[in-house]
């Protein structure tokens, strides 16, 4: 069975400080993929990163960054000097070969001025 | 402007009826998918479709229908046999081994 677990379901930063959202994902597929999405309050999805399993470096985008450790089945996200607009729920998902999208719960990520 | 569309945002219905959401894309993907996302809840997959004329069922089919006839549509029926429709419905659609991308959302409500 696929499963993917997001443990924190709710964080709240002051600005400027960095946070780093847990996922652990569960899969017996060899090739799958692994995704981060933001969630803001309009509701709307958006996507911020695929990764495949065959690719462990880690992944750095302005002030995001992802490390994937298969050892661990983690694929974790930190934000870097955290900001107001930040705030949203980010899930992660899984897609392996049945090609259906896995999601966590989502964590919900509060950034206090 | 390339991206997926749904209608209406809210939405409401009485109990018993049927109500059809709206589903479009301009970007050209093959595969197109719909999602419940309840309160606090990560997203569930209703039914997705790979290609026109077909589609298959997800984790949460039961009381909806779909259908495919052009490549850019995608509309969902939530039917009377839903026992709880209330939710965010979440459409969005792919190339085949790509990553989703998300519509706004519908957001229905039974009265």
């Amino acid at each position: 069975a696929q499963k993917v677990t997001q443990a924190q379901t709710e964080i709240s930063v002051v600005e400027k400080e960095d946070v780093t959202l847990d996922c652990v994902y569960e899969t017996r597929d060899t090739t799958y993929y692994l995704f981060w999405y933001k969630q803001p309050p309009s509701g709307e999805l958006v996507f911020l990163i695929r990764r495949n399993s065959f690719d462990e470096q880690n992944e750095i985008s302005g002030r995001y960054s992802w490390n994937f450790q298969k050892s661990t089945s983690s694929f974790n996200f930190t934000i870097t000097a955290s900001q107001v607009v930040d705030s949203a729920v980010y899930f992660c998902a899984l897609k392996g070969n049945t090609g259906k999208l896995i999601f966590g719960q989502g964590t919900t990520l509060q950034v206090k001025p | 402007d390339g991206g997926i569309t749904q209608s209406p945002k809210y939405l409401f219905r009485k109990e018993g009826q049927n109500v059809t959401l709206s589903c479009e894309q301009n970007l050209n993907h093959d595969a197109m998918y719909w999602y419940r996302q309840d309160p606090g809840q990560g997203l569930r997959l209703i039914y997705y479709s790979q290609i026109v004329n077909d589609f298959q069922k997800g984790d949460i089919a039961e009381g909806y229908s779909v259908s495919r006839e052009k490549k850019e549509s995608f509309p969902l029926t939530v039917t009377s046999a839903q026992k709880n429709p209330t939710a965010f419905y979440l459409c969005a659609s792919s190339l085949i081994y790509n990553e989703q991308f998300f519509g706004p959302g519908t957001r229905l409500t039974v009265l």
